[in-house]
């Protein structure tokens, strides 16, 4: 089977960091992303993870644990605009992608 | 490079009727998808297709959901009778190597 799990909601204040957790369990594994998609529009790609470790692009962080099927997303120096749902994905053998239901983040001033 | 293309972006029906959806990848890119997105959830997979051919279906409602992409390139999403569930978004996307470019999406209205 393959699930997925994400936090529903978040909030967090302008200027801080918030971390988003990301479990999978799935019948393949190819990768790790992660996508922003604010209200109505499509998702936009973020960050890609394949091996253990932490990938930084930014203000925003990806970090992946293979073994413990655990990801995370670190977003610094909130920003008003970072308000948005964030889809972690699992890649399936490069074949499709499965999505979480997304953690919807409130960043308030 | 033009991005992926979908039609309409809104559209309102009522229950039991038949609507489409189109969709033009990103030109070279193969693989193309078609997904649900239900308000508040993950984007789901209805259909993927590596150049004209299906490569996963599993999920489509086959019984009211169909798609085709006959050369290769655009493709088209159908429901026929459509049911109140199927209000959502349907986001087309494609692919070359790693990662998927999304198309802005159709917003269905299932009334």
């Amino acid at each position: 089977g393959q699930n997925i799990d994400q936090p529903t909601e978040m909030t967090a204040t302008e200027g801080a960091i918030v971390q988003i957790n990301c479990t999978y369990q799935t019948s393949g594994f190819n990768g790790l992303f992660w996508y922003q998609q604010h209200a109505g529009e499509a998702p936009t790609f973020l960050s890609y993870n394949v091996l253990d470790g932490l990938e930084e692009k930014g203000r925003f962080s990806s970090f992946l644990s293979r073994s413990k099927g655990y990801s995370y997303l670190l977003l610094k120096e909130l920003q008003m605009k970072d308000s948005a749902s964030y889809l972690c994905a699992v890649d399936n053998y490069g074949q499709n992608f499965v999505f979480g239901p997304g953690t919807r983040l409130s960043v308030l001033p | 490079e033009a991005g992926v293309a979908q039609s309409p972006r809104y559209k309102i029906i009522e229950k039991r009727q038949s609507v489409a959806f189109w969709c033009n990848p990103i030109s070279g890119h193969a693989t193309l998808y078609w997904y649900q997105q239900i308000l508040g959830q993950g984007p789901k997979l209805l259909i993927q297709f590596q150049n004209n051919g299906v490569v996963d279906d599993s999920q489509l409602p086959k019984d009211r959901f169909s798609a085709e992409r006959l050369k290769g390139v655009d493709s088209t999403l159908k429901i026929q009778p459509a049911k109140l569930e199927d209000s959502a978004v349907y986001l087309c996307a494609s692919r070359i190597e790693r990662e998927q470019y999304f198309g802005p999406g159709t917003r269905l209205t299932v009334t």
